[in-house]
């Protein structure tokens, strides 16, 4: 069971916005900067968000994310059949002095 | 363009060794803390260890303490990961990942393609 609780699964339509959620503790999302990383059937994680809201170069807007104490959320936008993927929030776990990601939520664009 | 170039995996059997390299390219390798994440088949990521830029801090997964070993050799732009003790449970593919800029040592930048580990008699 992983210290960052996601939801397993979320879904939208086409051109639609969705959110998901990361919820853990003053120990890692409370007192630290938060990560999202999608994950493509097939491929290597690809880092979509970090220090809570910024995006690498190349990602685009449609993806966002916040941070309000113990939780974050990453909100995806303009929803494409591209964007079906597995999507993690990562951290740093200051009592555990780990990496910590969630479980992990399965995004499918119907 | 970063490089990050997982080998060393394969099937051994269960409290058997491996030595999985991570050879990086095209960036200072000796600037940046780089980590291994592992991904057990149809399963999420699980973050395993790190190593700072000089290769004095380390950290590891209480799963994996006692048992795995992380190490550079800069000279070689090159990351060791030392898997002893195998458990059918460390079956996964294992990623190879650097820091997003030299000042992070926690957010994950770049990704290997990684590489697969079965542990099975």
């Amino acid at each position: 069971q992983s210290v960052l609780t996601q939801p397993p699964s979320v879904s939208a339509a086409p051109g639609q916005k969705v959110t998901i959620s990361c919820s853990g503790s003053s120990s890692n999302i409370g007192n630290n900067y938060v990560s999202w990383y999608q994950q493509l059937p097939g491929t290597a994680p690809k880092l979509l968000i970090y220090d809570n809201n910024k995006r690498p170069s190349g990602i685009p807007d449609r993806f966002s994310g916040s941070k309000s104490g113990t939780s974050a959320t990453l909100g995806i936008t303009g929803l494409q059949t591209g964007d079906e993927a597995d999507y993690y929030c990562g951290t740093w776990d200051s009592s555990l002095s780990a990496v910590m990601f969630g479980g992990g939520t399965k995004l499918s664009v119907l | 363009e970063v490089q990050l170039v997982e080998s060393g995996g394969g099937l051994v059997q269960p409290g058997g060794s491996l030595r999985l390299s991570c050879a990086a390219s095209g960036f200072t390798f000796s600037n940046y803390w780089i980590h291994w994440v592992r991904q057990a088949p149809g399963k999420g990521l699980v973050w395993v260890s790190r190593i700072n830029r000089d290769g004095s801090t380390t950290n590891y997964a209480d799963s994996v303490k006692g048992r795995f070993t992380i190490s550079r050799d800069n000279a070689k732009n090159t990351v060791y990961l030392q898997v002893n003790s195998l458990r059918a449970e460390d079956t996964a593919l294992y990623y190879c990942a650097r820091g997003l800029s030299e000042s992070y040592t926690y957010t994950l930048g770049y990704w290997g393609q990684g590489s697969l580990v079965t542990v099975s008699s």
